[in-house]
């Protein structure tokens, strides 16, 4: 199992970013997909699910009507689209492989990507 | 939303001897399939959280024998029988029964003493 993030970088208050995360050495389909943060000084907060077909998104309050996280199956590829970023959305955002159903099974995640929100 | 509370927050530990944490929710974690979804993460320095532990007390593949999880309901613990330098790191829970969201705790910091 491997999963790689990318599209980290430093945007200013207000901007947009969009992070990918590639999946490879099991069947993407038969996941539910998470993205999970970690800001400087605090600890991990999960962020948002996707399950298994992309149908339905689940998010937390926070970040519910600015960010978006989507998925192509075809690509093996996990999406965190982020608008309106704020300066309490820098952190390491990983992607993280979760169960069939969605009860929260997170067994492997990525190496991790860098948000820094910042004038 | 579940709140998860641990404790310690941070956990000073002598190469060697054993090592115990503490996870608290503030309500019950059991699915009305009867399974608890309570897992438990390791973060080493500079690295990505790994899983040790899933369903309360079910070693992930790989994890030493040295770590174990128990509890029931709303009080969980994760144990090292010896703490070996290569366990330094933050330590959090997580349930996975109420959601969304998934909550973690606020971590428990193993250090070397």
């Amino acid at each position: 199992v491997l999963l790689v993030e990318s599209g980290g970088d430093l945007v200013q208050p207000g901007g947009s970013l969009t992070l990918s995360c590639v999946a490879s050495g099991f069947t993407f389909t038969s996941y539910f997909m998470t993205w999970v943060r970690l800001a400087p000084g605090k600890g991990l907060e999960w962020v948002a699910s996707v399950n298994r077909d992309g149908s339905e998104a689940y998010y937390v309050d926070s970040v519910r009507g600015r960010f978006t996280i989507s998925r192509d199956n075809s690509k093996n590829s996990l999406y965190l689209q982020m608008n309106s970023l704020r300066a309490d959305d820098t952190a390491v955002y990983y992607c993280a492989r979760g169960d069939c159903c969605g009860s929260g099974e997170l067994d492997n995640w990525g190496q991790g990507v860098l948000v820094t929100v910042s004038s | 939303d579940v709140v998860m509370t641990q404790s310690p927050l941070s956990l000073p530990v002598a190469l060697g001897q054993p090592a115990s944490m503490s996870c608290r929710s503030s309500q019950g974690l059991v699915f009305s399939n009867g399974i608890t979804y309570l897992n438990w993460f390791q973060q080493r320095p500079g690295q990505s959280p790994r899983r040790l532990i899933y369903k309360v007390s079910n070693r992930d593949s790989g994890v030493p024998d040295r770590f174990s999880g128990s509890g029931s309901g709303t009080n969980f613990t994760l144990k090292i029988s010896r703490v070996e330098a290569e366990d330094v790191g933050v330590y959090y829970c997580m349930q996975g029964t109420h959601w969304p969201p998934y909550t973690f705790g606020q971590g428990t910091k193993l250090e070397i003493k």
